[in-house]
């Protein structure tokens, strides 16, 4: 059974820099064909792609966040972690991990996102 | 970048009405379209791939179309457990995996 769960602060002020860490269970990000991504929400708005990092350390970024972003791995902890930079008031939302579906057949196609987290609500304010 | 939109983005309806929802993309995407729903306070859940094919799980009153840029999703006969919001997600080759406005269906 797939599982994530997102951990980080819930309150950080603005020009800090934010650290999420996404913990899962059921699948290794050390196989083939799997990836993770960060989605978030703000309060009342549509859904926000944000980053992606494959089994083979590949990453995307969204490219309008690119520079404040990173996203890596921890394939002994089960963890991937996003830190997004200079946060700001508009970067308050909710902020969700997601198992990415992928199939393979010698090339890998990105299908959606199967499994989320729960969400943790990030809050940017002095 | 893909951009997606969602029309409508407001639908009202009542408990076994059909409901269809569209998804326009701004190029291309083949058939690589996801459908969300989302209830509040919940994360979203992945209801169709690959722009036909039903997650596990997921009720068969609920299909998806289409394949280039204009995809729709249908609901059959609308219970009451499918009021929610409704998100198309675009995964055309390499990201960004870009997601529509969003279609919020209430109850008439």
């Amino acid at each position: 059974q797939i599982t994530l769960k997102e951990s980080g602060p819930t309150l950080v002020k603005p020009t800090q820099t934010l650290t999420l860490t996404c913990t899962f269970s059921g699948f290794s990000l050390d196989t083939s064909g799997v990836g993770v991504g960060w989605i978030r929400q703000p309060p009342g708005k549509a859904l926000e792609w944000l980053a992606l990092i494959y089994w083979d350390d590949d990453t995307r970024y969204s490219p309008s966040l690119k520079s404040r972003l990173t996203i890596t791995k921890d394939t002994s902890k089960n963890q991937v972690v996003l830190t997004m930079t200079n946060m700001d008031p508009v970067d308050t939302a909710t902020y969700y991990c997601a198992h990415l579906l992928v199939y393979c057949s010698g090339d890998c196609y990105s299908l959606g996102f199967d499994y989320w987290g729960q969400g943790t609500l990030v809050t940017v304010s002095s | 970048d893909i951009q997606l939109t969602q029309s409508p983005s407001f639908v009202s309806a009542s408990v076994g009405d059909r409901v269809t929802i569209t998804c326009r993309a701004t190029q291309g995407i083949s058939s690589y379209l996801a459908w969300y729903q989302q209830k509040p306070g919940k994360a979203p859940k992945l209801l169709i791939y690959a722009a036909s094919t039903l997650q596990s799980g997921v009720p068969s009153r609920f299909s998806g179309s289409g394949s280039g840029t204009e995809f729709t999703l249908t609901i059959s006969s609308l219970r009451p457990e499918d009021f929610a919001t409704y998100y198309c997600q675009q995964l055309e080759s390499d990201p960004p995996y870009s997601f529509g406005q969003g279609t919020k269906l209430e109850i008439k």
